[in-house]
């Protein structure tokens, strides 16, 4: 079946820009979360979702960062006036429900370069 | 705060050769531990999970991880490795009220054919 899809797959903008990224979930899962990967680095947390609401959002780097989940399902990552430490690449994860023993399915991601 | 440490950065192994990657984690009460798998151009993969009962957890493609509680580590091993096991592997540890994963730096493996 269809897994966690994110777009787009690279971005480039220039320092100062506005980007979003998508994340489309797999149908039906209630959990969301976005996760940062800088280089050499494993994912880092930066929110999360259940459903609609906006349950942690402890790990955004700044307030130029904005995530929404407006309809429960795709959810969006926004940064603002873009700067050179946002390179990364961006990972959305999304499981059937909240809890340990739910799996997390990850996107592909998205390598967002800031020139 | 939780934390993962993952001591090896680039492993370069030759096929049929053992893997023991190491993984510490800090927390000291009830952990849910993972091991995750990103192969080149793919994204992140669950190989295996503890969340209680017994320590040996067997995973997917013959991997298996040993909890030691007394050491705080959650070690993976498959004692064959095949090319095909060329990838990143990331150890995490579930992060409780916030149902986030928090993750370790990852291991680079390359298996020589």
């Amino acid at each position: 079946g269809a897994g966690v899809s994110q777009s787009p797959r690279y971005k480039v903008a220039k320092r100062g820009q506005d980007v979003a990224l998508r994340c489309d979930p797999i149908s039906g899962h209630v959990s969301l979360f976005w996760y940062q990967q800088a280089l050499g680095q494993g994912p880092e947390f930066l929110t999360y979702f259940q459903n609609e609401a906006q349950l942690d959002k402890s790990g955004l780097p700044s307030d130029r960062f904005f995530a929404e989940r407006p309809e429960g399902s795709v959810s969006t990552l926004k940064i603002q006036r873009t700067q050179q430490e946002d390179s990364a690449v961006y990972l959305c994860a999304s499981s059937l429900a909240h809890g340990a023993n739910q799996p997390q399915h990850f996107g592909d991601g998205t390598r967002l370069s800031i020139l | 705060a939780q934390s993962v440490s993952q001591h090896n950065h680039h492993v370069i192994l030759s096929e049929a050769a053992s893997l023991e990657l190491g993984c510490n984690y800090s927390y000291g009460g009830t952990v849910n531990l993972f091991w995750y798998v990103q192969y080149p151009g793919q994204h992140l993969q669950l190989l295996l999970k503890y969340f209680s009962g017994d320590p040996l957890v067997k995973g997917i493609k013959g991997f298996e991880a040993e909890f030691i509680k007394s050491k705080f580590s959650f070690n993976l091993r498959k004692p064959s490795v095949q090319w095909s096991d060329t990838a990143e592997y990331f150890c995490a540890v579930y992060g409780g009220s916030q149902g986030n994963l928090i993750f370790g730096k990852g291991t680079k493996l390359s298996v020589k054919p």
